[in-house]
């Protein structure tokens, strides 16, 4: 089937450094994507979404990248602090679906 | 607004024992689906409704399994009979329909089948 993602890579970031957070689809019929933070012991926590029409949507220091050419979607968080230690996810979801299927998630460790 | 509030927060059970995990959505949403995490296939479907009403369990992994939504307010996840293998993290979500709003999880429900 097709898929999101489907690995678990750490990424290490020191404090007050950039994190940059890569996913792939494969789902050409996708058109709705959100990344999702899910700390130890918690539910995934919703931080950005972006439709297929957009290519790049801000939020508080998160930044979500489209590229639908490549089918390749980013998440770039600035100035990464402590609490922005967990694992995240891309998802995405079908245009007129309702199954959002979620990547294998990055594990993001903050180093102070 | 509570979220979306799952119960137990964590199960351990006997192989061959009846599990039944509960949610409750947030008020006004009208879809509600039922995710499992494990390590090894990681987030996966199960069953999702809308309106109360199944509308795809293709991802429902056995017979065992069994959803129900007998109101806007209260879903179940039932297990019958469980199984080593169905220990993970069940998780409850729920959104509004129409326009693609961020699916809300629940903090889950840590199954562990001994």
């Amino acid at each position: 089937g097709e898929s999101v993602g489907l690995h678990l890579p750490t990424l290490s970031v020191q404090e007050g450094d950039n994190s940059i957070i890569n996913c792939a689809y494969s789902n050409s019929a996708s058109d709705y994507f959100i990344w999702y933070k899910q700390e130890s012991g918690k539910g995934p926590q919703f931080i950005i979404d972006i439709r297929s029409n957009m290519d790049k949507r801000q939020g508080q220091r998160v930044t979500v990248l489209l590229n639908k050419t490549v089918k390749h979607l980013s998440l770039q968080i600035a100035a990464t602090q402590p609490g922005d230690s967990a694992v995240y996810f891309c998802a995405e979801n079908p245009r007129r679906g309702n199954k959002l299927t979620f990547g294998g998630g990055t594990r993001v460790l903050v180093k102070p | 607004d509570a979220g979306v509030i799952q119960s137990p927060r964590h199960e351990v059970t006997e192989m061959g024992q009846e599990v039944t995990l509960r949610c409750k959505p947030i008020s006004g949403h009208d879809y509600l689906f039922w995710y499992r995490q494990t390590m090894m296939r990681g987030l996966e479907l199960l069953i999702y409704f809308n309106n109360n009403v199944p509308i795809d369990d293709s991802g429902m992994p056995e017979d065992r399994f069994s959803a129900k939504m007998p109101n806007a307010s209260f879903s179940t996840l039932k297990i019958q009979p469980s199984e080593p293998r169905d220990s993970a993290v069940y998780f409850c979500a729920s959104r509004l329909g129409g326009a693609n709003y961020g699916y809300t999880f629940g903090s889950g429900t840590r199954l562990t089948v001994v």
